[in-house]
């Protein structure tokens, strides 16, 4: 079965930041990645897929890249309802998930 | 919008069943294949089952194999987990979800129903 790792598991961070999480994956997935933001107690919401794809409606300063076994999600300039967990998620063929990047107040 | 909306969650003993049912609206039910993902508390997400549009496919984490089984009723617009022989690390909230188009997303969720396996 492919894995799915992210790192860091938390990251503290400040309004206006540029963050970026990784995910690596257990084998090649070619580009079939996909990043979810959930706040507590709510269901996740899909921003990006297949590794760049914006979702519709998800801001700009959200983007994705990578492809094969390494892939990155960047939000550029943090704002104060970003602050959350995101996961990455191997979509196709399997839908793994990796353990999530807390994403917190500095 | 659709909407996916869980329900049939609680509080269950060990060892014992409880059957989830996820009730869809505002599209083609019956055209989508369907996920259940959990999330125990304070975890992260795990995918657990899906079910192809039609019930002919079904596919499980190898955690609830033998125990768990998705199904649904196309003319009721309702997905179901039946969950037998729970265990205490089964306890999370259970999400619902579309699978969205050929680049099989999970593009709509409900917002989940609580199991807590516990005596």
């Amino acid at each position: 079965d492919i894995q799915m790792t992210q790192s860091p598991s938390t990251l503290s961070a400040s309004v206006g930041d540029r963050v970026t999480i990784i995910c690596r994956a257990s084998q090649s997935i070619s580009d079939w990645l996909a990043w979810y933001q959930q706040k507590p107690g709510k269901a996740p919401k899909l921003l990006i897929y297949k590794a760049s794809s914006l979702e519709s409606g998800v801001p700009s300063r959200f983007s994705g890249s990578g492809s094969g076994t390494e892939f990155t999600l960047t939000i550029s300039g943090l704002q104060p309802d970003d602050f959350a967990t995101y996961y990455c998620q191997h979509h196709n063929t399997y839908w793994t998930f990796g353990q999530g990047t807390k994403v917190e107040i500095k | 919008q659709v909407q996916l909306m869980e329900s049939g969650g609680g509080v269950v003993q060990p060892g014992r069943s409880l059957r989830l049912s996820c009730a869809a609206s505002r599209f083609t039910f019956s055209s989508y294949d369907m996920h259940w993902v959990r999330q125990a508390p304070g975890k992260g997400l795990e995918w657990v089952a899906v079910i192809t549009y039609d019930g002919s496919k079904k596919y499980y984490v190898d955690s609830v194999k033998g125990r768990f089984t998705i199904s649904r009723d196309n003319s009721r617009n309702t997905l179901y987990l039946e969950m037998n022989s729970l265990r205490g690390d089964d306890t999370a909230v259970y999400f619902c979800a579309r699978e969205g188009g050929a680049l099989r997303l999970l593009d709509f969720w409900g917002q989940g129903t609580l199991v807590t396996v516990a005596s």
